[in-house]
This record gives structure tokens, sequence and C-alpha cells, in this order.
């Protein structure tokens, strides 16, 4: 069964800090990668998203995600984080002509001033 | 463009009851999917409605069930609440038949509380 591990559940950083938060899948087939955002009190919103191709992916809000195959992973990046990056962030997996999403738990980032 | 939305926003049952969660897609689109989010935890998908009928299902009890109407909206029905069932219940919607991955986009959701 596939699945999607989130390796860190919460994560605090002050502004100008660089993030990468770890996300990692198992499923041996051709898939597709999400990365989610939940800011406070509004809904989830895509932030990036790899279907082929180039293994970097750029996304919004200066948001970038490296996908390596042989690892099975899709770490998130941002070289300088800023408060209103406080948030739920969720790492999500499809298998290729499904629409069913896998999520990950979840990693809690907050910024400070 | 019309977002995703979902009512009621909050709702709180007690166990044994049943609930009705309701869903009006996004313009244009034609395809629902439900997921259910635990405190702490991420999405995990219930089911999907494409032309009212249900196209895929997650690993949930026969007592969660849908319906897709004409207009592409939609109901989830939760029979014999428990007290696991309390979560954020989410609504997402896309246009099925764009390639190998229809985009889906969130509602904000509904937060059923049983007691």
């Amino acid at each position: 069964a596939q699945s999607v591990s989130q390796h860190n559940h919460h994560v605090i950083l002050s502004e100008a800090a660089s993030l990468e938060l770890g996300c990692n899948y198992s499923y041996g087939g051709t898939v597709n990668l999400f990365w989610y955002v939940q800011y406070p009190g509004q809904h989830l919103q895509l932030l990036l998203k790899y279907f082929s191709g180039d293994p970097l992916v750029k996304g919004i809000k200066g948001f970038e995600a490296e996908f390596i195959k042989s690892k099975f992973s899709f770490n998130l990046r941002k070289p300088s984080v800023q408060w209103s990056d406080t948030a739920e962030y969720f790492c999500a997996v499809n298998a290729q002509y499904t629409d069913k999403l896998i999520f990950g738990t979840g990693t809690r980032l907050q910024v400070f001033p | 463009e019309t977002g995703v939305t979902q009512s009621p926003t909050h709702l709180i049952k007690t166990r044994g009851q049943q609930v009705t969660l309701r869903c009006s897609s996004q313009s244009g689109h034609n395809t629902v999917s439900w997921y259910q989010q635990a405190l702490g935890q991420g999405p995990q998908f219930i089911f999907q409605y494409y032309r009212e009928e249900e196209n895929g299902r997650g690993n949930f009890p026969p007592r969660f069930s849908g319906l897709q109407f004409p207009n592409y909206s939609s109901e989830l029905n939760v029979n014999a609440l428990e007290l696991d069932d309390s979560a954020l219940y989410l609504c997402a919607s896309s246009l099925y038949g764009q390639g190998t991955y229809n985009e889906q986009f969130f509602g904000p959701g509904t937060r059923l509380t049983v007691l």
C-alpha cells in the first residue's frame, strides 16, 4: 500500500532562516507528488507539484522541491522563510491515472519574527 | 469562478446519530472527492464521485456513504456516529479527464464533533 512519511512534525524557525521539510513515499510505480499548505483558518492549497521532467520544481511563494527517485523523496525547501509562512505543510502522492491522494501526517511550521 | 464550498462549518452530534455534510463543487468541475482529517493527521481519502456514481473508495466502513447530484454537488452521510468520527471533513472538486491527474481544489471543510 502507498504511504507517505513526513519526518518533521513541528519545526520552529526565525525569519530569514532556511527551511527543508522531509517527505518520503513508498510506491514502486509512477507517481505524482505534491506539497499542500494549510494556513491557519484557511483551506488546503496546492504549493507545488511534480508529474515528470525536471526533478526540481518551483512553486508559489518561493518554495521549491526536489524529487529524488532513488531515495523515494520529495523534500520541500525555501531559502528564507517569512512569518507569513507559518502553516501546516502536507506532502502527498497519487498513483498515475488515479485521483486518490495519499497524504503524510503534516509538518507544523512556526516562524517567529 | 466560484470555489468549493461546504456546509455546515461546524457540527456537533452524539454517538449513534446520523449526519449529512454538503459540498458544492467549483464551477466547471464534475468530480467530487471526500477526505477525513483527524486532529494531528493528514487527510485520508474516503471516496470519490463522478457522474453520480462512486468512483473509488478508501478504507472506510459502509456507514460512510455519499451522493452526487446532477449539478455535481455532493453529500457525505455518516450513520451510527462513533467518537472517532470526530474530524475535519474536506471536499475537493476536480474536472475528470484532464490527463494523468486531475488537480483537486479543496473546500474549507466541516468540523464534526461527536460527543
